[in-house]
């Protein structure tokens, strides 16, 4: 069975300070790979997506995150947080034929003023 | 107005109770789905369906069913609710037509009290 872990539950950083936020899958096969954010009351927004090609792929708000196979990693990163993305984030795997969407158990990113 | 709609946004209810959460889309898309969320536990998938005529239970069926009932529609319902129901609850849609642009699109939310 597919699964993904995000082992840090909460992340707390300094506004302009760097972030990457881990995430891990298990899956036999090349996996297609998400990373949500949630605002604090709002649904889930798409960040970034990997189905294939490049390993690094750029997303919105800056955000970007990198496919590393021999890792079974999707970490995601930003080179200077801001306020506005305190937020949860979610990342998600799914399977080859795209019938479910497997989602992590979240990281909550505080940003400190 | 949003792509994809759910009501009510919030509801308090009691035990016992039979609870309908309502969900529809403006997208297009073939494919819906139901999550749940709670905190630490991340999104959980309660039904999924491809079409009209195809659904599918996920991980934590139990205590819940659903109807689609138009390609945009896509109702859940809590026949007895109980108060280990009480959570978020996302629908989402996908559009399978489209492998490169397959993503989930999700609703707002819909928050859900039982006491």
């Amino acid at each position: 069975a597919q699964s993904v872990t995000q082992p840090d539950i909460h992340i707390t950083v300094s506004e302009g300070a760097s972030l990457e936020l881990r995430c891990n899958y298990s899956y036999g096969a090349t996996p297609y790979l998400f990373w949500y954010v949630q605002s604090p009351g709002q649904g889930l927004q798409l960040l970034l997506k990997y189905f294939s090609g490049d390993t690094l792929v750029q997303g919105i708000k800056g955000f970007e995150a990198e496919f590393k196979r021999s890792q079974s990693s999707f970490n995601l990163r930003k080179p200077s947080v801001h306020w506005s993305d305190a937020a949860e984030y979610f990342c998600a795997v799914v399977q080859y034929n795209f019938n479910k969407f497997y989602f992590g158990s979240g990281t909550k990113l505080n940003v400190k003023p | 107005d949003a792509d994809v709609t759910q009501t009510p946004r919030n509801r308090i209810t009691k035990t016992g109770k039979r609870i309908m959460l309502e969900c529809s889309q403006t997208k297009g898309h073939d494919r819906m789905y139901w999550y749940r969320q709670d905190p630490g536990l991340g999104l959980r998938l309660i039904y999924y369906s491809f079409d009209v005529k195809d659904i599918n239970k996920g991980e934590i069926s139990d205590g819940y069913s659903v109807s689609r009932q138009a390609q945009a529609k896509f109702s859940l319902s809590l026949e007895s609710a109980i108060p280990n129901q009480t959570a978020l609850y996302f629908c989402a849609t996908s559009d399978y037509r489209s492998p490169g642009a397959n993503v989930l699109t999700f609703g707002a939310g819909s928050r859900l009290t039982v006491l």
